[in-house]
C-alpha cells in the first residue's frame, strides 16, 4: 500500500514568490493534516481536513497561507508571498480513524533566499 | 490543555549503550501515545504505539509502556547501533475525536562507534 506522497521534496525560492506544495493521502483516509516542523522543533499542525472541509485552520496564517482539498482526496497548500521565516519542512499526513495512527509523508523542505 | 514533555537533548551514547528518552503528558482523558522517528533529511515514520494503560509497544528493539499513574511513555532500547542515530518524537491523540497529533520536542540521539 502506498503511503502519503508529497511533491516537491525540496524547493528553494526568492522571498516574496509564490509556492505550492502537494499530498496525496493513503487511500482511503478521509482526514487530512498538513504541519509545519521548524528545524530543531516538533511539528505543529496548520490545517486539517476531513474530507473536503476543514475543520481546523486556526494555526495557519491566513494573510498568505492557503490550503484546498476540493475533492476531498489530493490536498495543496499554498503560500504567496513566502517569507524568509517560512523556511521549514511541510509535512502532510492521513489516517482514518479518531485516535488511530496518523501516517506521515516524508515532507516538502522549503527553504526561502 | 493537552500537552508532552520529552527530555531534552541531543543525547550522545556509545554503540551498544543502554538508550532511555523520557516522556511524560498531560492529558484531559485517556490518550493513545505514539514515538514517532525521524531520521536525517526524512520524514516522520511511526516508530510504535500504546492505545491504552499498560499496553507496551515495541518495535526494531524498542519498546515503550504506557504508564497511567505516572502518566509517561519512556522509550527504551537496551543496545544502541549507530542507525539508531535520528530525532525522536513522543506524541499523543485523543482517543475520542479527529483531534490534531500534539507533538513534544523531540530528542536528538547521536550514537558513535
Amino acid at each position: 500500500e502506498a503511503g502519503v506522497v508529497q511533491s516537491p521534496r525540496y524547493k528553494i525560492i526568492e522571498k516574496k514568490q509564490p509556492v505550492a506544495f502537494w499530498c496525496n493521502p493513503i487511500s482511503g483516509h478521509n482526514t487530512l493534516y498538513w504541519y509545519r516542523q521548524n528545524l530543531g522543533q516538533g511539528p505543529e499542525l496548520l490545517i486539517r481536513y476531513e474530507n473536503e472541509e476543514a475543520v481546523d485552520d486556526s494555526q495557519l496564517p491566513k494573510d498568505r497561507f492557503s490550503a484546498e482539498r476540493l475533492k476531498g482526496v489530493d490536498s495543496t497548500l499554498k503560500i504567496q508571498p513566502a517569507e524568509l521565516g517560512d523556511s521549514a519542512v511541510y509535512l502532510c499526513a492521513s489516517t482514518g480513524e479518531p485516535g488511530n495512527t496518523i501516517y506521515f509523508g516524508e515532507g516538502s523542505w522549503l527553504t526561502v533566499v | 490543555g493537552n500537552s508532552v514533555t520529552q527530555m531534552e537533548g541531543p543525547v550522545t551514547l556509545s554503540e551498544e549503550a543502554f538508550l532511555t528518552i523520557n516522556c511524560t503528558y498531560t492529558a484531559t482523558g485517556y490518550p493513545s501515545l505514539f514515538w514517532y522517528v525521524q531520521y536525517p533529511g526524512e520524514g516522520l515514520q511511526l516508530l510504535l504505539k500504546a492505545t491504552k494503560a499498560d499496553d507496551k509497544g515495541s518495535n526494531k528493539g524498542f519498546e515503550a509502556t504506557y504508564r497511567k499513574e505516572t502518566t509517561s511513555f519512556h522509550l527504551e532500547k537496551g543496545s544502541v547501533q549507530v542507525s539508531d542515530s535520528a530525532v525522536y518524537f513522543c506524541a499523543l491523540i485523543m482517543k475520542t475525536s479527529y483531534d490534531k497529533v500534539i507533538f513534544g520536542p523531540g530528542t536528538s540521539l547521536s550514537v558513535i562507534p
